[in-house]
């Protein structure tokens, strides 16, 4: 199984301040016959399901803030939100779907400092 | 409007069984893959199985391999989830998800229902 690792476990962060979460798979999720890197990002309010952000690694889901972007390519990864707002402290989430059994990142959680 | 609603949920022994219900709306839903996804309390995300959108294909993680059934209903528009041999371990909430169209990633996730296994 691929295992996702991702850090920091948590993170505080001011408003309107730039946040970065990292996600490291166990090996490389590029398709290079798609040229494509086969990771999703999901952002997990209280009480809420998970929210799609982020797939193919750096293309935003339609609805989603542009201040929210992906990168990364083979097997290390970035989430980055540009300037935090209220709204954004969440747990934050990798998945790879690049081969069964799909796996998640532990989850990274956003505070305000 | 997407919408996909869980039932089924509740508190069962170890060894029981119980049966998860997905109702979808808002799209086709012959048309698309639909997965299941588990957190337990306080904890992270873990993919449960997978189903192709006629059914004909399934993928299970291998923790519930032999003892989780998914199967869906398209002329219902509804997706299920068998459990049996139920283990404490198995202790969750329970998300029914619709995979995207054209990748493995989950566009839209149910509110979750809550599985307890405890004697």
């Amino acid at each position: 199984d691929i295992v996702m690792t991702q850090s920091p476990d948590s993170l505080a962060v001011s408003l309107g301040e730039r946040a970065t979460i990292n996600c490291k798979s166990s090996q490389s999720v590029f398709y290079s016959s798609s040229n494509k890197n086969y990771l999703a990002w999901y952002q997990q309010k209280p009480g809420q399901p998970p929210k799609l952000l982020i797939y193919w690694a750096s293309t935003r889901e339609s609805g989603v803030p542009d201040r929210f972007s992906g990168s990364g390519s083979g097997t290390d990864f970035t989430l980055t939100i540009s300037t935090l707002q209220a709204e954004d402290v969440a747990v934050y989430f990798c998945q790879q779907y690049y081969t069964p059994p799909w796996t998640f990142g532990q989850g990274t959680k956003v505070e305000l400092k | 409007e997407v919408q996909l609603v869980e039932s089924g949920g509740g508190l069962v022994q170890p060894g029981g069984s119980l049966r998860l219900s997905c109702a979808a709306s808002g799209f086709t839903f012959s048309t698309y893959w639909m997965t299941w996804v588990r957190q337990a309390p306080g904890k992270g995300l873990e993919w449960v199985a997978n189903i192709k959108q006629d059914g004909s294909d399934k993928y299970y993680v291998d923790s519930v391999k032999g003892r989780f059934t998914i199967s869906k209903d398209n002329a219902k528009n509804s997706l299920f989830l068998q459990m049996d041999t139920l283990r404490a371990e198995d202790t969750a909430v329970y998300y029914c998800a619709r995979k995207c169209y054209t990748n493995g990633c989950l566009d839209y996730w149910g509110q979750g229902t809550l599985v307890t296994v405890s004697s």
